[in-house]
């Protein structure tokens, strides 16, 4: 069965510092990889999906992660964060099931970014 | 504007008190999905559907009913509810189900079962 591990439940980190956001999936079959944002109060938005292609996916908002299958992860970072990154992060794989594609939560990190 | 709501977006209830959270998309979207989400567990679906008039369980169906009479809305009913109910609900939907569908998400519904 599919599962995703975000090894980091709580990130704290300084404006303008990068970060890393870590997520190792486990898999038999190819995958689809998903990051989507919490912020505060809301639902949950697309930051960057992987499909096919390139490894190294560019999001929304300045973030990039990329795909590592040999390592099984997908690992999200940011060359430099804003206040405004201050949310919840959930990492996902899509299952390529019989009927339709399931899609698998992590169970989320919290980023706090410090002025 | 293309969104999908939630009504209501607050509920404090009583245990076994009937209630619904209504779920709409204007999007013509075909799948629609219940999310809960609890610390330290992400969301877990509990039920979906591919289209009008076919639903079926996820991960935590348990307590939980839903229909799909329109292809626009998508309630979700709690017949009995009890207090391990006590959650934050998203309901989500997206154009197709496969292919690395991207999935468009309502701004939860945080319940409270006394």
């Amino acid at each position: 069965a599919q599962s995703v591990t975000q090894l980091d439940s709580q990130v704290p980190v300084f404006e303008e510092a990068p970060v890393e956001l870590r997520c190792n999936y486990s898999s038999s079959v190819s995958v689809y990889l998903f990051w989507y944002v919490q912020y505060p109060n809301q639902g949950l938005q697309l930051l960057l999906k992987y499909l096919s292609g390139s490894t190294l996916v560019k999001g929304i908002n300045g973030f990039e992660a990329e795909f590592n299958k040999s390592q099984t992860s997908f690992h999200l970072r940011k060359p430099s964060v804003h206040i405004s990154d201050t949310a919840e992060y959930f990492c996902a794989v899509s299952d390529h099931g019989t009927s339709y594609d399931k899609v698998i939560f992590g169970p989320g990190t919290s980023l706090s970014v410090i002025p | 504007e293309a969104q999908v709501t939630q009504n209501p977006r607050y509920l404090i209830t009583v245990t076994g008190k009937k209630l619904t959270v209504t779920c709409s998309q204007n999007m013509n979207h075909e799948y629609m999905s219940w999310y809960r989400q609890d610390p330290g567990l992400g969301l877990r679906q509990i039920y979906y559907s591919m289209n009008v008039e076919v639903t079926d369980k996820g991960d935590v169906p348990e307590g939980y009913k839903v229909s799909r009479k329109e292809k626009r809305n998508f309630p979700l009913i709690l017949e009995s509810p009890s207090p391990n109910q006590t959650s934050l609900y998203f309901c989500a939907s997206s154009f197709g189900q496969g292919v690395g569908e991207t999935q468009y998400f309502g701004p939860g519904t945080r319940l409270l079962v006394l």
